[in-house]
């Protein structure tokens, strides 16, 4: 079945810690977004990338980092410098085009030991 | 820049009684307006689209939304409600060459 796989879907951070969270995605979409979702602060765009080796900052990109090596894969880096990192993170990709629907991953719930 | 506006976190209503979401856009060109549902622990699902065309629009599980161009409005109606629409949902707004920005979502709980 084609869809998106976020791993893991549990992720505790110690402090001064950088952690990874996984994306991929069969559905050979050109684009890829990286959502943080905070209780009753709805989704906030971290990242996004449109193009394999191109990627745009969203409105909340500070400590975080991302790459696009592959079409398939868009990982996330949660560094150190993320004050606030505990949160649930949505990845998703779309077909070009921003008015193509969202396919959404199962998330990744990350926090703060 | 677009932004949506959801007017209620959370909104209750008895099983089989009218479900009415609602949601304001400003957007300085024609929106493409989305709704997407949410259940616990999940990511989110499309539950219809608005782009051109028809202005009432019609989704899954027996979900529509009305465009109104004069009250900035999407609101998102189904005229039964069943246990199963317990969910969060959420409003998106896109000018179709950015990605979408999220309202703050509206948790729906069924009352039996």
């Amino acid at each position: 079945d084609g869809g998106i796989t976020q791993s893991p879907k549990y992720l505790f951070r110690k402090e001064g810690q950088n952690v990874t969270l996984s994306c991929e995605q069969n559905l050979n979409h050109d684009a890829m977004y990286w959502y943080r979702q905070d209780p009753g602060q709805g989704l906030r765009l971290i990242y996004y990338s449109q193009i394999v080796n191109d990627f745009q900052k969203g409105d909340i990109a500070e400590g975080y980092s991302v790459s696009r090596e592959k079409k398939e894969s868009f990982p996330l880096t949660v560094t150190s410098a993320q004050k606030n990192p505990t949160a649930f993170y949505l990845c998703a990709s779309s077909i070009a085009g921003s008015d193509e629907k969202l396919f959404f991953g199962s998330g990744t719930q990350l926090s703060v030991l | 820049a677009q932004s949506v506006t959801q007017l209620g976190s959370h909104v209750s209503v008895s099983e089989g009684a009218l479900v009415l979401l609602r949601c304001n856009y400003s957007s300085s060109v024609p929106p493409y307006l989305f709704w997407y549902v949410q259940y616990p622990n999940q990511g989110l699902q499309l539950l219809l689209k608005y782009t051109t065309g028809a202005t009432l629009v019609k989704g899954i599980n027996g979900f529509e939304a009305e465009f109104k161009k004069s009250e900035t409005s999407f609101h998102l109606t189904k005229p039964s409600a069943h246990m199963s629409d317990a969910a969060e949902y959420f409003c998106a707004v896109t000018r179709g060459n950015t990605p979408l920005v999220f309202g703050k979502g509206t948790r729906l709980s069924v009352i039996a």
